[in-house]
């Protein structure tokens, strides 16, 4: 399939193993936040948000956190599998009709 | 599948040529987007539609223009192509085009500019 071929951040991760992926907002008025995951070949997919009033928010094997003070914001994974293997975008934005910007992403490589 | 269709899935070109990238939004969606991703520049929003309405405009060069029709499929037209404007570009839809809306994203159309 197509890749993007950034020579992006990359993490490589055993499988089984949790994953952190961080990501540094640039926007200090941003108040929406959120992870797209990317695997070869196919547009980004959703997989978690939160908003600037919560710090943290868990999905099913997804976990966020947001910490404002720092601008950053970071992913976690637990239990990582191999189809984990994806490169992801933290995005930003306010709870408005405006853009969301997109950073550059991390390539998260999972080794069986 | 997100339910948000692209076509072509390839396009090549030359320089200095026009094409037309198409985007069928998943059934419901009012929102359309339209974003870049090439090698050297990330994802990058260009604009976004509502309701056949431009409603947000980011990076998106002169030499390109959207629209999105009554019938919600939206198109984005390249024109005087430059190498520098190979890249894969995707689409996205979204119910009501709030930030908060979760955006479906197309396979995406890679072009490529001779």
């Amino acid at each position: 399939g197509e890749s993007v071929g950034l020579h992006l951040p990359t993490l490589s991760v055993q499988e089984g193993d949790n994953s952190i992926i961080n990501c540094a907002y640039s926007n200090s008025a941003s108040d929406y936040f959120i992870w797209y995951k990317q695997e070869s070949g196919k547009g980004p997919q959703f997989i978690i948000d939160i908003r600037s009033n919560m710090d943290k928010r868990q999905g099913q094997r997804v976990t966020v956190l947001l910490n404002k003070t720092v601008k950053h914001l970071s992913l976690q994974i637990a239990a990582t599998q191999p189809g984990d293997s994806a490169v992801y975008f933290c995005a930003e934005g306010k709870t408005s009709y405006d853009k969301v910007i997109f950073g550059p992403g991390t390539s998260l490589s999972v080794i069986p | 599948d997100s339910g948000v269709t692209q076509t072509p899935k390839h396009l090549i070109t030359a320089t200095g040529q026009r094409v037309t990238l198409r985007c069928s939004p998943r059934s419901g969606d009012l929102s359309v987007y339209w974003y870049q991703q090439s090698l050297d520049q990330g994802l990058q929003f260009l604009i976004q539609y509502y309701n056949g309405e431009e409603r947000a405009k980011g990076n998106i060069l002169e030499r390109f223009s959207a629209q999105q029709f009554p019938d919600l499929h939206s198109e984005l037209n390249l024109s005087s192509l430059e190498l520098g404007d190979s890249a894969l570009y995707f689409c996205a839809s979204s119910v009501a085009g709030r930030n908060t809306d979760t955006q479906y994203f197309g396979p995406g159309t890679r072009l490529t500019v001779l």
